[in-house]
């Protein structure tokens, strides 16, 4: 079974500064989702990448298949980045089944 | 944009009772999902929809639950017979192969 793991759990960044967020799995997928949620609950999907590198804005997200690790980054950061962060796995042959991680929980301070 | 669509946001049951959670996804994917999120947990999957059919479940997703599609737009989660421990935010999703998934904004069930 896929384990999803992020890191950090927890990050307090002051405005304006380069945020990294991390995941790594355990076996192939097929797709890497990135997902920010708000504190009202709901979800966004930012980001679904199967090989290299996506921006959006200021956020970035990569992905290295061999590794089985990923990145998102945010540059500039501001303080309405602050939300809780998640990736989510979908194996291949899968639908819909993603394998979520426990989420990073960012704070960006004026 | 397009939006998935989730009522009610909020409802409150009493244990043992029924209740549907509906969806409206967007009007031209094809594939419907539904997760679930225990307060301070991880986001759990629990059902994928496609062509009118169930093509993949949890093993969460017991005979307590059920789908359906009933007109074509709707998309509704039923729980019978409520336990507490049924308390979580349900989302529902939707895809599009091109674009990704677009989730609604959650629907916050309380079991008392």
């Amino acid at each position: 079974k896929n384990e999803v793991e992020q890191s950090p759990q927890n990050l307090t960044a002051q405005e304006g500064e380069f945020i990294t967020i991390n995941c790594s799995y355990s076996v192939g997928i097929s797709a890497l989702h990135w997902l920010q949620q708000h504190p009202g609950g709901g979800i966004v999907s930012l980001f679904m990448l199967s090989s290299g590198k996506k921006k959006h804005g200021r956020l970035i997200a990569t992905i290295n298949i061999q590794e089985k690790h990923s990145s998102l980054h945010i540059t500039a950061s501001h303080p309405r980045d602050s939300a809780v962060y998640i990736c989510a796995a979908e194996e291949g042959g899968s639908q819909g089944n993603l394998i979520f991680g426990k989420g990073t929980k960012l704070s960006v301070k004026p | 944009e397009p939006e998935v669509t989730q009522t009610p946001s909020h409802q409150v049951t009493q244990m043992g009772q029924e209740v549907i959670l509906r969806c409206v996804p967007i009007s031209n994917h094809l594939y419907f999902y539904w997760y679930r999120q225990i307060l301070g947990q991880k986001v759990e999957f629990l059902v994928s929809f496609y062509n009118n059919e169930i093509s993949e479940k949890s093993e969460i997703f017991d005979d307590q639950f059920s789908v359906e599609r009933p007109d074509g737009s709707n998309f509704t989660l039923k729980i019978r017979s409520t336990k507490l421990e049924d308390s979580a935010m349900y989302f529902c999703a939707s895809e599009d192969y091109n674009y990704g998934y677009t989730f609604g904004s959650g629907t916050r069930l309380t079991v008392v």
